[in-house]
């Protein structure tokens, strides 16, 4: 039963490449996020969503997209992959206050 | 714009003994909630306690519990009789009460715990 899942849990690419990670949440959440954590362990937002609309979208490159095709899914798409876009992405969802996370997708660029 | 300081990098105790890891953070709000999360080697990211910070009580989670100085703007994690499985990085976080707005980080501390 997990609350929010993503997929895949790994992914290894060469630069240059598209790719994209799916989030599902099964909680009845009307909101859902995506965040970034750095080599260095640091946990930044990148976008947010509420009832499938983009509130919030930090200074992340437009060569990020998130898609959502309905409330309990939050995808991220990324075009034209770079060494830097390394890291391990994590989608998030919440109700009133609290987030629940997803076991994280780690990306590592070639 | 919000920031959230852990001045410790990493904190080290010893088995069944008590360890505070500390935080600050900054902001000129006054409804907000404060937030513990727990991540381990395994990488998932797990709620370990929850702050608003509109209740002077502090909140407790069985062996967790925090230290809330709203006007010192203080927010420390104390774990009590710590176990092998508490060993982790611990990243303390703030999100501004209205709204689903994102949580703001610190760098995180990583507890050792020492057998």
């Amino acid at each position: 039963d997990t609350a929010v899942s993503q997929t895949p849990k790994y992914l290894v690419t060469q630069m240059g490449n598209d790719k994209s990670i799916k989030c599902e949440q099964n909680l009845g959440h009307d909101t859902m996020y995506w965040y970034k954590q750095d080599s260095k362990k640091f946990l930044k937002i990148m976008f947010s969503y509420n009832n499938k609309e983009l509130i919030i979208n930090e200074t992340v490159p437009n060569r990020f997209s998130p898609k959502s095709p309905d409330k309990a899914h939050l995808n991220l798409h990324i075009n034209s992959l770079e060494l830097g876009d390394s890291a391990v992405y994590f989608c998030a969802s919440s109700l009133i206050n609290t987030q629940y996370f997803g076991p994280g997708t780690r990306l590592t660029v070639l | 714009a919000q920031t959230v300081t852990q001045s410790q990098p990493e904190m080290s105790v010893q088995e069944a003994e008590t360890v505070t890891l500390s935080c600050t953070y900054d902001t000129s709000e006054s409804d907000y909630y404060l937030f513990w999360y727990k991540q381990p080697p395994s990488r998932q990211m797990i709620l370990v306690i929850r702050q608003e910070a509109y209740k002077q009580q502090n909140a407790t989670e069985n062996r967790f519990s925090v230290n809330f100085q709203k006007a010192a703007k203080s927010f420390s994690l104390k774990i009590s009789d710590s176990q092998l499985g508490d060993a982790a990085m611990y990243f303390c976080a703030y999100r501004l009460g209205s709204g689903n707005t994102p949580l703001v980080f610190g760098k995180g501390t990583r507890l050792s715990v020492i057998a």
